[in-house]
């Protein structure tokens, strides 16, 4: 079985600011890690995902995630918070395979103050 | 780019009626999945299918059916509509290394 725990419900930064989202994740199989954001009324959108490559991962919007497998940790962050960054962030863990599922956080709200 | 649709971005339907939710994908995709939201439940999985005709049961199927008949196409069905089926409802399909596409999102009121 896997799992993914994001602490907190909610974190709020200034603009400018380190954004940075925690995840943790269990798996009992090398996994597949997912970062999506959802905008207010809106579906979930792919920010990045690691996929057994390499361990530091790049996605849109400047964010990037690091995996960790010593810390079970796939982390989110962002060197620059900007305005347009206030949204929903969900991380996803996958163990591959066909018909596979992902697991999902229960998100994280992310507030950036001006 | 993927693109998944889903058939209204606001319904509102009154308790007992049959509510049909859609979802295409146009990626050719076998996996497709539908999901619900909730505040401070994150997204819960209602059911899935792998195939034409193929469904599974996720976490929360209770009170829903769902229906592939074309491969693009995965329905979603309430057969009673019930208050507590108020949510935000997702479709996803899934692409190469469990990569799965979000549809828009319906938001549904149950009155």
């Amino acid at each position: 079985a896997q799992s993914v725990t994001q602490l907190g419900s909610h974190v709020s930064v200034s603009e400018g600011a380190l954004v940075l989202l925690r995840c943790n994740y269990s798996s009992s199989v090398p996994p597949y890690l997912f970062w999506y954001v959802q905008y207010p009324n809106q579906g979930l959108q792919l920010l990045l995902k690691y996929t057994s490559a390499a361990t530091l991962v790049k996605g849109i919007n400047g964010f990037e995630a690091e995996f960790k497998k010593s810390e079970t940790s796939f982390h989110l962050t962002k060197p620059s918070a900007h305005m347009s960054d206030a949204a929903e962030y969900f991380c996803a863990v996958s163990a591959g395979g066909a018909n596979s599922k992902l697991t999902f956080g229960k998100g994280i709200t992310l507030s950036v103050r001006p | 780019d993927v693109k998944v649709t889903q058939s209204s971005r606001y319904l509102v339907k009154r308790t007992g009626e049959k509510v049909f939710l859609e979802c295409v994908q146009d990626m050719d995709h076998e996996n497709m999945f539908w999901y619900r939201q909730d505040p401070g439940l994150g997204l819960r999985l209602i059911y899935f299918s792998y195939d034409v005709k193929m469904k599974e049961k996720g976490d929360i199927p209770e009170g829903y059916s769902v229906s592939r008949e074309k491969k693009e196409r995965f329905s979603l069905i309430l057969e009673s509509a019930s208050t507590n089926q108020t949510s935000m409802y997702l479709c996803a399909s899934r692409g190469d290394a469990d990569t799965q596409y979000f549809g828009p999102g319906t938001r549904l009121t149950v009155l």
